[in-house]
């Protein structure tokens, strides 16, 4: 299982928004509506901001969004925060029930 | 609130084994699947497999068959990750995560535990 395709790194100034995509393939990506993404700090775990692709466990600023187009997935982070950068990764389910991340994407605030 | 917390870091040598647990806390253990993602020094996360809370059944990534091991002890709602036969290349902090399968999302994680294997 390969790894899905992300850019290794996006920015923007605060008040801007980015948005950093997520490209898989038919097994994965497009087969089904199951991506998520989590924003991961330096030294911290992982934290869950998108699941099923658009949807936003509470908590979660409604300044982030998912949506997904094919084999395409993408996060949007609007009226960007200096809290906001940390890297971002992609996360699909694949066949046999296996999941498959993207490679990382890292968000700097300019 | 739910909690997952691992075991502190470990130092092996090459050829030893390792027990990493996750003991979760503020939920039903049985009612959500748990999953293992490893993440290497400096680079990104990779899932390595997840275990059925309720049958014992686990699941293995491709390149995570053969040297690891996911189990469970119910009664103390804790997961397990054994890895035997270490090697430099499993360096590593290793999450546990409460997740939802066959849906493929995890909604809290256990703080990571580091893993490293020098001689």
């Amino acid at each position: 299982q390969s790894a899905l395709t992300q850019p290794p790194s996006a920015s923007g100034s605060p008040g801007q928004s980015v948005t950093i995509s997520c490209t898989g393939t038919s097994r994965d990506v497009g087969a089904y509506n199951y991506v998520s993404w989590y924003q991961q700090h330096p030294g911290k775990a992982p934290k869950l901001m998108i699941y099923e692709v658009t949807k936003r466990p509470s908590g979660v600023p409604d300044r982030f969004s998912g949506s997904k187009s094919g084999n395409t997935a993408s996060l949007t982070v609007s009226g960007l925060q200096a809290e906001d950068e940390g890297d971002y990764y992609c996360c699909s389910r694949a066949g046999n029930n296996n999941w498959v991340f993207g490679g990382g994407t890292k968000v700097t605030v300019l | 609130q739910v909690q997952l917390v691992q075991s502190g870091s470990e130092l092996k040598k090459p050829g030893a084994s390792v027990k990493v647990s996750c003991k979760a806390s503020g939920y039903g253990f049985s009612t959500y699947a748990m999953s293992w993602v490893r993440q290497a020094p400096g680079q990104g996360l990779e899932w390595m497999g997840w275990i059925n809370t309720n049958t014992g059944n686990p699941s293995y990534a491709q390149d995570f068959t053969g040297r690891f091991v996911l189990s469970l002890d119910t009664s103390v709602s804790t997961a397990y990750l054994q890895i035997s036969n270490l090697k430099a290349e499993d360096t590593a902090v290793y999450y546990c995560a409460r997740s939802y399968q066959p849906r493929g999302w995890a909604d809290y994680w256990g703080q990571g535990t580091l893993v490293t294997v020098s001689s």
